[in-house]
């Protein structure tokens, strides 16, 4: 089975701190994993994603993310926050059996103050 | 290059009626999924088809079903709509069914049931 645990339904930091989204993910087989992002009123858009090699994955806007398979985490960080970071985060993960279904963790919604 | 196009892009409907929502996948891609996503909730996975058949489905009743075309354009069906059935249904394609493939969404379609 698959689950995907998004710690912090809401995360705030001011303009130019640091982003951390945590996610932590249950799997029997190693995962897939994404970060999405919802602006309000839209659908989601890909910010990154780990398959297979190295561990520390860049994506879009800054945000990279880390996979620790001895933590089962999946943790998105950006050094620098910008007011335009201001969004709904989705985890999500798939594997090889379920072709390509993903499972989505309950999001994180952040805000940044100026 | 056209991405993910979702139509109606809100719908208000009455219980026990039946609703039609329609996908037109990215250029070039051929497998289309769908996902219910309730306010404050991350997106659940109804179903996906590939090659005009159903090929996976999520634990969501019978009153769900669709169809693909084969111009690989989708369409979700609700029958005997319940008040639960309300929430932004979001179309997701890719190219083929691989786990790695990412998936690109279009902006959903928000329905509300009276």
């Amino acid at each position: 089975a698959q689950s995907v645990t998004q710690l912090g339904s809401h995360v705030s930091v001011s303009e130019g701190a640091l982003v951390l989204l945590r996610c932590n993910y249950s799997s029997s087989v190693p995962p897939y994993l994404f970060w999405y992002v919802q602006y309000p009123n839209q659908g989601l858009q890909l910010l990154l994603k780990y398959t297979t090699g190295a561990t520390l994955v860049k994506g879009i806007n800054g945000f990279e993310a880390e996979f620790k398979k001895s933590e089962t985490s999946f943790h998105l960080t950006k050094p620098s926050a910008h007011m335009s970071d201001a969004a709904e985060y989705f985890c999500a993960v798939s594997r090889g059996s379920t072709l390509g279904r993903l499972y989505f963790g309950r999001g994180t919604q952040l805000t940044v103050w100026p | 290059d056209a991405g993910v196009t979702q139509s109606p892009t809100h719908l208000i409907k009455t219980r026990g009626q039946q609703v039609t929502l329609r996908c037109s996948p990215k250029s070039g891609h051929d497998t289309v999924s769908w996902y219910q996503q309730a306010l404050g909730q991350g997106p659940q996975f109804i179903f996906q088809y590939y090659e005009e058949e159903e090929r996976q489905r999520g634990n969501f009743p019978d009153r769900f079903s669709g169809h693909q075309f084969p111009n690989y354009s989708s369409e979700l069906n609700v029958n005997a709509l319940l008040l639960g059935d309300s929430a932004l249904y979001l179309c997701a394609s890719s190219l083929g069914q691989g786990y790695n493939q990412p998936q690109h969404f279009g902006d959903g379609t928000r329905l509300s049931i009276l």
